[in-house]
């Protein structure tokens, strides 16, 4: 089956540097976004790694280990609007060609003043 | 303007009585998604759809169903819904190769009396 872990609360403080990590043990593997979700509304996109990796936007960064089932999501400069959940998930292809969007459980990120 | 819309926001039913949930998008994107997530948990897939080809889950419970008539909109019909059938429905869009991120509609919370 398919299987992805994060873990489920961290807490920082405000300015400081947080790092999310999410490992996967899946099949057909297409791809590994980072969503963040407020409580109550619609995940927004993040970043997304299909190669191995870092990729930088902005305060945001994420970084993928396919060979090692491994992504982490990096935050930097941590504001209180930062307050939220953070959902690793994965894409799978499936053996009709279809594509999958599989969601880890989520981190529930608390920053601190 | 928003792209992927999901009506209605919030909606209230009977134990045991039938309800549809609805989706539309401007994407013209051949990729959509049915989510359920219940409270502090992840989005769990429940139906996806290539254009019309379907796809369930297979520990989605036969008491959903799905339908999508054209490329613009997807339903979620609950036949009979049960109180653990309460949980926010989310719906997602996606490009046509599974490289793209997944558009998020703001969700309907559905709550079962």
């Amino acid at each position: 089956g398919q299987n992805i872990d994060q873990p489920t609360e961290m807490t920082a403080t405000e300015g400081a540097i947080v790092q999310i990590n999410c490992t996967y043990q899946t099949s057909g593997f297409n791809g590994l976004f980072w969503y963040q979700q407020h409580a109550g509304e619609a995940p927004t996109f993040l970043s997304y790694n299909v190669l191995d990796g870092l990729e930088e936007k902005g305060r945001f960064s994420s970084f993928l280990s396919r060979s090692k089932g491994y992504s982490y999501l990096l935050l930097k400069e941590l504001q209180m609007k930062d307050s939220a959940s953070y959902l690793c998930a994965v894409s799978l292809i499936g053996e009709d060609s279809s594509y999958k969007l599989i969601f880890g459980s989520g981190t529930r990120l608390l920053v601190r003043p | 303007d928003a792209m992927v819309i999901q009506n209605p926001r919030y909606q209230v039913t009977q134990f045991g009585k039938p309800v549809t949930l609805s989706c539309s998008q401007t994407l013209n994107h051949n990729v959509m998604y049915w989510y359920q997530q219940k409270s502090s948990q992840a989005p769990k897939l429940l139906f996806h759809y290539y254009d019309k080809d379907f796809n369930n889950e297979a520990d989605t419970p036969d008491n959903f169903q799905s339908r999508r008539p054209n490329t613009s909109f997807c339903f979620l019909d609950i036949r009979s819904p049960g109180l653990g059938d309460a949980a926010m429905y989310l719906c997602a869009t996606r490009g046509n190769l599974g490289d793209t991120e997944a558009f998020f509609g703001q969700g309907t919370r559905l709550t079962v009396v």
